[in-house]
C-alpha cells in the first residue's frame, strides 16, 4: 500500500538557519503530495502541495519539489523564524481512480530558537 | 479558502458518558468527511470516512459501535464517542473534502477537539 516516510525529529534550529525536512513516498502512479503544518493545540493547515512530477509547491518561504525519480518531496526553507515552530506532516493522495484518502507521514517536530 | 469548524474545541467528561463532536464545512459542501485521532506527539490515524447519506466506512481496528458517525447533511458530520473511557482521551480532528476544488479533491482540516475522559 501507499506510505510516506519522513525525517524523524525533533529538529531544533536557530533563527535564520536553513531547514530541510526529508520526505519520501511509496505509491503507484502519480499521487498528489502535500505538506501540512500543525501549530500547538491546533488542527492541520495545508502549507503547500504539488500534483505532478517536477512541480514546486511554495508558501510562506517554504518550498518542496515533486521528484518522481527519487520519490521525494523534501521541505525546505532558507531562513526559519521562531514562528515556524510546529509539527510538519508530509502526506499523499493517490491519483484519481483509487481511494482518495490522505496517507500521512509520522510528523517532524521543529523548534526554532531565537 | 475553505473553512472547517469543530465543536467543541475541548471537552472533559466522566467515564461512561457519551460525547458528541461536530464537524462543519462552513463555505463548501462536502459529501465526504474524515475523522482522525491523534495521540500525543504522533501522527494522525484515520478512524473512518463519513459519507453523506450513507454509512461510514471504518478503518480496521476502529469499533463502529464505540465511535458513531452520522453525516446527515452536506455540511455536517458528527462523531459520538459512546460510553467514553480514559483510554478514549485524545485529540480528534475532522477534515472535509471539497469536491469542487479542482481535480485534486483537497481536504480541509478542522481545528481539532481535545477530549479528556476522567
Amino acid at each position: 500500500g501507499d506510505s510516506v516516510t519522513q525525517m524523524e525529529g525533533p529538529v531544533t534550529l536557530s533563527e535564520e538557519a536553513f531547514l530541510t525536512i526529508n520526505c519520501t513516498y511509496t505509491a503507484t502512479g502519480y499521487p498528489s503530495l502535500f505538506w501540512y503544518v500543525q501549530y500547538p493545540g491546533e488542527g492541520l493547515q495545508l502549507l503547500l502541495k504539488a500534483t505532478k512530477a517536477d512541480d514546486k509547491g511554495s508558501n510562506k518561504g517554504f518550498e518542496a519539489t515533486y521528484r518522481k525519480e527519487t520519490t521525494s518531496f523534501h521541505l525546505e526553507k532558507g531562513s526559519v523564524q521562531v514562528s515556524d515552530s510546529a509539527v510538519y506532516f508530509c502526506a499523499l493522495v493517490p491519483p484519481p481512480g483509487s481511494a482518495r484518502q490522505l496517507t500521512f507521514g509520522s510528523g517532524t517536530q521543529l523548534t526554532v530558537l531565537p | 479558502g475553505a473553512v472547517v469548524s469543530q465543536h467543541p474545541s475541548r471537552v472533559i467528561c466522566k467515564s461512561g458518558t457519551s460525547v458528541k463532536i461536530e464537524c462543519r464545512s462552513l463555505d463548501f459542501q462536502a459529501t465526504t468527511m474524515f475523522w482522525y485521532r491523534q495521540f500525543p506527539k504522533k501522527s494522525l490515524m484515520l478512524m473512518a470516512t463519513s459519507n453523506e447519506g450513507s454509512k461510514a466506512t471504518y478503518e480496521q481496528g476502529v469499533e463502529k459501535d464505540k465511535f458513531l458517525i452520522n453525516h446527515a447533511s452536506l455540511t455536517l458530520s458528527t462523531l459520538t464517542v459512546t460510553s467514553a473511557h480514559p483510554e478514549d482521551s485524545s485529540f480528534y480532528i475532522c477534515s472535509a473534502r471539497d469536491e469542487l476544488a479542482g481535480g485534486n479533491n483537497e481536504q480541509f482540516f478542522g481545528p481539532g477537539t481535545r477530549l479528556t475522559v476522567l
